[in-house]
């Protein structure tokens, strides 16, 4: 499992795009970028994968440069539910152990 | 609906005394697993399962006894539990490599032990 760096927290206001950046020096050929989302009391759920360039689904959207030691999750004018913990986890086929690491403390503001 | 179901849902419970937190999932998914969160120490892996009748610690299995006798079921025992194990737990399924497939994560488990 590569080991990540993700800032502690960010604040951000409604509206506004945020963009949480990765770090994962480390990162194998083979594996896959993944970041989950937690609210309070309740487990993680599921965002976004990208192996490399550009991925985008209905929720958010995962930039990958071509060395690939970094990931940015953006996502597109924040709203105050999308306050949560988010996670950033890099592996691959061969990783069946997790560690979510503190994650990202995103509070977003009116 | 595809889930995965925890129960029970609350438990406060005694030292010592053995209890079993049930978790199973509909979509036949094969590794499943189980994690505590705490305060200030985040999620953290007990044990998982990338198969029936294959079980693996992960970071901290000590305490916990897990079995994997079918794929939908993923029973997590504290065979005496004692108050450090007070905590919220959440069971886990996917397809495959947690890190390949998308894991979907039960309501959670939130255990007290006095």
């Amino acid at each position: 499992l590569a080991k990540t760096t993700q800032p502690i927290s960010m604040d951000s206001y409604e509206g506004q795009e945020v963009n949480i950046t990765c770090s994962h020096n480390n990162i194998a050929t083979n594996d896959y970028i993944t970041w989950y989302q937690q609210f309070p009391s309740q487990g993680p759920r599921f965002i976004i994968q990208g192996y490399k360039t550009k991925v985008t689904n209905e929720v958010a959207s995962l930039f990958i440069p071509a060395d690939r030691k970094s990931s940015t999750l953006s996502l597109p004018r924040v709203s105050l539910s999308d306050t949560a913990v988010y996670y950033c986890l890099v592996g691959g086929v061969n990783n069946n152990d997790m560690r979510f690491g503190a994650g990202t403390r995103l509070t977003v503001k009116p | 609906e595809a889930q995965v179901t925890q129960n029970p849902r609350y438990l406060i419970t005694v030292t010592g005394k053995k209890l079993t937190v049930t978790c199973s999932q509909n979509m036949n998914h094969e590794y499943m697993s189980w994690y505590r969160q705490d305060p200030g120490l985040g999620l953290r892996q007990i044990y998982y399962s990338m198969n029936v009748e294959v079980t693996d610690k992960g970071d901290v299995p000590e305490g916990y006894k897990v079995s994997r006798k079918e794929k939908r079921n993923f029973p997590l025992i504290l065979e005496s539990p004692s108050p450090n194990q007070t905590s919220l737990y959440f069971c886990a399924s996917s397809l495959g490599s947690p890190l390949i497939y998308e894991q979907y994560f039960g309501p959670g488990t939130r255990l007290t032990v006095t």
